[in-house]
């Protein structure tokens, strides 16, 4: 199995508190994503990492933002959560998406997010 | 919404049988793959087929792809209750580095 895991794996908060997801991986793979994951949406990018550094916008980015200072974390960030960010949060890795190998996402246990 | 979308949403058949489950997808692709989440697991990578591909087989799974249509299927043949799990398709884009995945079709294979 790779080796990806996420912390916390269950957090319950009130609206309003900042929230911070944390994602390791110990494949040294470049890519790294964060999806939620909601009933009847199945899985939508939040945000993604090609690099250290290197961060761009998914299809639902609003509200949420992200850091990776080192290889191995990427750091998922709720500045102020709202009952709307209820959800369960995957991580996941890639060691290159597409062309020049087959892309394959490996993905973490999940994080679950209650915002009361 | 990049998103595809799996048909149908949910699928319940007897042990033994066979199932198939469609998705849909909207942009041109590098290739297309095929998750498998077991209830309250992570995503698990099937199979992936690139685009230049017609059909793929792996074990009892077999994948098409009609670029034409923008369309998979994925078949499981002589299924298992083991395999009741949710299945999701995920398309690699040929412009840009993000994965965008279907909404899902539930299985449930009955003992």
């Amino acid at each position: 199995d790779a080796g990806i895991t996420q912390s916390p794996r269950h957090k319950v908060t009130e609206t309003g508190t900042p929230v911070t997801l944390r994602c390791h991986q110990t494949e040294n793979h470049r890519y790294m994503y964060w999806y939620r994951q909601d009933p009847g949406h199945g899985l939508r990018l939040i945000h993604y990492s090609y690099g250290v550094k290197d961060t761009d916008k998914g299809e639902v980015s609003d509200g949420y933002s992200v850091s990776r200072s080192k290889t191995e974390d990427f750091l998922l960030t709720l500045e102020s959560a709202t009952s709307s960010q209820t959800s369960v949060y995957f991580c996941a890795i890639s060691e290159a998406p597409g062309r020049s190998n087959t892309g394959e996402l490996f993905f973490g246990e999940g994080s679950r997010l209650t915002v009361l | 919404s990049q998103q595809g979308e799996e048909d149908p949403q949910a699928l319940s058949i007897q042990e033994g049988e066979n199932a198939t489950m469609n998705c849909s997808y909207k942009t041109s692709i590098n290739n297309l793959q095929w998750y498998r989440q077991n209830s309250g697991r992570g995503l698990v990578h099937l199979i992936l087929i690139r685009s230049n591909e017609r059909e793929k087989h792996s074990g009892r799974l077999r994948v098409t792809l009609d670029t034409s249509k923008k369309s998979s299927s994925l078949l499981i043949t002589a299924s298992r209750a083991a395999d009741t799990a949710s299945y999701f398709c995920a398309t690699d884009p040929f412009i840009g580095n993000q994965f965008y995945f279907g909404t899902g079709t539930s299985l449930t294979v009955i003992p």
